[in-house]
């Protein structure tokens, strides 16, 4: 069955650091989809991004990266040089068999001090 | 509207009494996906509809929870005899197209509305 862990549950950095938040995923699928989304203290959650299990090939976007590793079934996300605007709870998600219900993970509170 | 709009925000009701909460998905999105997020928790599917058509109902806790999207654009996410339990953010979010197996579209989200069950 799918199943997406992020083990972190809340991490808490002093700005300007960097930080990684991990996610772990099991599917049944050999072509799939994952996804980031953030979540800010107004509660809409923001689309990061969506990779396509072909590509292996990190991605990179100002200060946010994404590493995509299929033989350890991890799409970690990094963020450089944090800010305070940073802080929010992160979810990683996959779709389901059906290709549109989304299995999420429990989400990663990030915390940026100033 | 630029985005998924939800109302109420915030709704507050008693035990036994029935809510309807409204979405606005982005204008000629084909999909529509109602979630349920608990505290501290990843939101959980509920519903998804293609155009008018609802395809799962699979999430539905119970048959006090009903949806519907009468003619493809706005939709409501009706609960009967509110339970403690319901207390959550319900989240609505939409897609320009159905999600196949070599594509999968990203979902826009509203901002929720937080129901309060006393």
């Amino acid at each position: 069955a799918q199943k997406v862990t992020q083990a972190q549950t809340e991490i808490s950095v002093v700005e300007k650091e960097d930080v990684t938040l991990d996610c772990v995923y099991e599917t049944r699928d050999t072509t799939y989809y994952l996804f980031w989304y953030k979540q800010p203290p107004s509660g809409e959650l923001v689309f990061l991004i969506r990779r396509n299990s072909f590509d292996e090939q990190n991605e990179i976007s100002g200060r946010y990266s994404w590493n995509f590793q299929k033989s350890t079934s991890s799409f970690n996300f990094t963020i450089t040089a944090s800010q305070v605007v940073d802080s929010a709870v992160y979810f990683c998600a996959l779709p389901m068999d059906s290709n549109y219900q989304l299995i999420w993970g429990a989400g990663t509170k990030l915390i940026i001090k100033p | 509207g630029a985005g998924v709009s939800q109302s109420p925000r915030y709704k507050v009701a008693k035990r036994g009494q029935d809510v309807a909460l409204r979405c606005d998905p982005i204008s000629g999105h084909v999909s529509l996906f109602w979630y349920q997020q608990a505290l501290g928790q990843g939101p959980e599917f509920l519903t998804y509809f293609q155009n008018e058509a609802q395809l799962d109902k699979s999430g539905l806790p119970s048959d006090r929870f009903f949806a519907e999207r009468p003619e493809g654009s706005v939709s409501t996410l009706k609960i009967q005899r509110t339970q403690q339990e319901d207390s959550a953010v319900y989240l609505c979010a939409s897609s320009l197209a159905r999600p196949s197996g070599i594509s999968h579209n990203e979902q826009f989200f509203g901002p929720g509305t937080r129901l309060t069950v006393l």
